[in-house]
């Protein structure tokens, strides 16, 4: 069926380096796609999301880029803090008439080293 | 502005036995969730509701779970009887919704932790 996933499942960078978290998707009918940090002990929080008709979209410190061409999605951080250090999920969000659904990848953890 | 809230926050249990989890939404959202997250894994839809009505139950395991949510509001998430596999964070989340044909950003609460011995 229809699914989201990530390549890594754990990414360990250096406080003040820049983060790339890489998401495929299957499903070229979604509307949105969404980034989502989820902490210890808390539910997802939504950081950025991307129309898919665009293909960058900046946030603060952080930018997500769509390329539909090969179904990939990636999510950057810049200048990684230890607050970064998270689980990140990537999720399609498709638009119907009696709402919205939203499909979630398997998540990379991110590990801030100081 | 408060979240959506949840509890209990943390369930133990016995395989076989019943558990019910209660969520309440962001004042003014029409659209709930309730999701379904093992360990190690995105969150995975079991029930959405617009106001008082099922909009998509298609991954609810039936035999065992049920969902309410009455007034259009609270809603209750029910396991009974719990297996092994039921193990996970049952998250709840909210939307504005209200209209069809609309993005509406998703808010979740904390979960709830539910392990079955």
């Amino acid at each position: 069926g229809e699914s989201v996933g990530l390549h890594l499942p754990t990414l360990s960078v250096q406080e003040g380096d820049n983060s790339i978290i890489n998401c495929a998707y299957s499903n070229s009918a979604s509307d949105y796609f969404i980034w989502y940090k989820q902490e210890s002990g808390k539910g997802p929080q939504f950081i950025i999301d991307i129309r898919s008709n665009m293909d960058k979209r900046q946030g603060q410190r952080v930018t997500v880029l769509l390329n539909k061409t090969v179904k990939h999605l990636s999510l950057q951080i810049a200048a990684t803090q230890p607050g970064d250090s998270a689980v990140y999920f990537c999720a399609e969000n498709t638009i119907k008439a009696a709402g919205n659904k939203l499909t979630f990848g398997g998540g990379t953890r991110v590990l801030v080293k100081p | 502005e408060a979240g959506v809230a949840q509890s209990p926050r943390y369930k133990i249990i016995e395989k076989r036995q019943s558990v019910a989890f209660w969520c309440n939404p962001i004042s003014g959202h029409a659209t709930l969730y309730w999701y379904q997250q093992i360990l190690g894994q995105g969150p995975k839809l079991l029930i959405q509701f617009q106001n008082n009505g099922v909009v998509d139950d298609s991954q609810l395991p039936k035999d065992r779970f049920s969902a309410e949510r009455l007034k259009g509001v609270d809603s209750t998430l029910k396991i009974q009887p719990a297996k092994l596999e039921d193990s996970a964070v049952y998250l709840c989340a909210s939307s504005l919704g209200g209209w069809a044909g609309a993005y509406n950003e998703q808010f979740f609460g904390p979960g709830t932790r539910l392990t079955v011995l």
